[in-house]
């Protein structure tokens, strides 16, 4: 059973547009929430979190939402650059010391 | 310069041939984890370690060991290699922090085939 589900396998945005991808979870137990961002033939570097205590958080061009009662949360990106196509991973644990659960990924195109 | 490195970024192996990746960080970071990553099934984790002599399963943790004697270096191995483990593997490490998040980082990835 997949417990951090990202349904949309890629995404296409126009350059300056805003970009969201989506990811939904289904353990009410997790309390953080992570997005990392992969390029080809590199390892994941960590973009963005949030604890389940809040349910918004910012960080220049990246914003993450949290909504705990849909068991949903997105990061948006704007305005979308060329650098930023890339495979994002969304992840969850249910604390510090515990394991971490990754959705599948979802690729993102950056139209000129 | 802050890094997580792997060893050997690429191994072809044979079946049942015992190998080791090896995996060390420079940051003094408690947290260190291996994933492997396999087509439409996105990053999964293997084992994770929180501090030295203490590890855990992850969510495949089978056909893998695991060690932690010291705080830089997390071993990964593979006693008895099947063609199911060929795969992208990552090494990962992170700072536990007082506050709400922890990040990890990642290696460049040790890209496994097994015949």
């Amino acid at each position: 059973d997949q417990q951090v589900k990202q349904n949309s396998p890629s995404l296409s945005v126009q350059e300056g547009r805003i970009s969201i991808l989506n990811c939904d979870y289904t353990n009410s137990m997790f309390d953080y929430f992570l997005w990392y961002k992969k390029y080809p033939a590199e390892g994941p570097t960590f973009l963005i979190s949030i604890s389940s205590i809040k349910d918004k958080n910012e960080d220049g061009r990246f914003t993450v939402f949290l909504n705990k009662s849909a068991k949903h949360l997105s990061l948006h990106i704007v305005p979308s650059q060329p650098g930023d196509s890339a495979v994002y991973f969304c992840a969850a644990s249910e604390g510090r010391d515990d394991k971490i659960i990754f959705g599948k990924g979802t690729r993102l195109h950056i139209l000129p | 310069e802050a890094q997580v490195t792997q060893n050997p970024r690429y191994l072809i192996t044979v079946t049942g041939k015992k190998l080791t990746v090896t995996c060390s960080q420079n940051m003094n970071h408690e947290y260190m984890s291996w994933y492997r990553q396999d087509p439409g099934l996105g990053l999964r984790q293997i084992y994770y370690s929180m501090n030295v002599e203490v590890t855990d399963k992850g969510d495949v943790p089978e056909g893998y060991k695991v060690s932690r004697k010291e705080k830089r270096n997390f071993p990964l191995i593979l006693e008895s290699p099947s063609p199911n483990q060929t795969s992208l593997y990552f090494c990962a490490s992170s700072l536990f922090t007082s506050g709400t998040t922890y990040e990890q980082y990642f290696g460049p990835g040790t890209r496994l085939t097994v015949t």
